[in-house]
């Protein structure tokens, strides 16, 4: 079983329409939780981080956590084709000094005009 | 935010040559820098993890014989893929760990597509 699991889609939705994205995840030990975006061949740009359970909310994206279930998400709304990327949960574990990331396939979105 | 920079952003090489990638922070300093391997559909996967000042670590099957690091400076770090064959073509990726009263931050650069023919 990986330790983390992330639906690789691809997703396509029209413009305008609220995405939500997810990953499940196995290691307790994983605090930090954070969502990237990857555009077509560049690199990955930090979306929102997370610590620990909870929702947090920047603009458009709404990043929730639940820790109980081992499940994290991502919604989108108002969504624009702008949005169309590869999106990659990712987290790490907090136990002194900095623990490696571990990342998710990544779920590819496409969002219509 | 922080900036990290590859180069180059693409490099097609013969099979048997050497390839060097260069990671650098523009505006922090970071003695840990990171490097993944991104096959096409698939995750980012954790090749080495670079310290400045001393040997890098690398994931498990890893040849660090092959993927040579080098962390020279608190601003750069260089892979060079030796003896390059086809199945080494990939989407090579830095990152570069800012360290900010306790936080901590990966920033990504915006990868290296290497192509052996």
């Amino acid at each position: 079983q990986k330790e983390v699991e992330q639906d690789p889609g691809p997703l396509s939705v029209p413009e305008g329409a609220i995405v939500s994205l997810n990953c499940t995840y196995s290691n307790s030990a994983f605090q930090y939780f954070m969502w990237y975006r990857q555009y077509s061949r560049k690199g990955p740009e930090l979306l929102m981080y997370t610590y620990s359970s909870g929702n947090k909310e920047d603009g458009r994206f709404t990043a929730q956590v639940d820790k109980s279930s081992k499940y994290i998400s991502l919604f989108i709304r108002d969504s624009q084709p702008s949005d169309s990327a590869t999106y990659l949960c990712a987290m790490r574990a907090s136990s002194g000094g900095y623990q490696k990331v571990t990342f998710g396939t990544g779920t590819k979105l496409q969002v219509i005009p | 935010g922080a900036v990290v920079s590859q180069h180059p952003s693409w490099v097609i090489c013969k099979s048997g040559t050497s390839v060097k990638i260069e990671c650098r922070s523009l505006d922090f300093q970071a003695t840990t820098m990171f490097w993944y391997r991104q096959f096409p559909k698939q995750s980012l996967m954790l090749m080495a993890t670079s310290n400045e000042g001393s040997k890098a670590t690398y994931e498990q099957g890893v040849e660090k014989d092959k993927f040579l690091i080098n962390h020279a400076s608190l601003t750069l770090s260089t892979l060079t893929v030796t003896s390059a064959h086809p199945e080494d073509s990939s989407f090579y990726i830095c990152s570069a760990l800012q360290g900010l009263a306790g936080k901590y931050e990966q920033y990504f650069g915006p990868g290296t597509r290497l192509t052996v023919t």
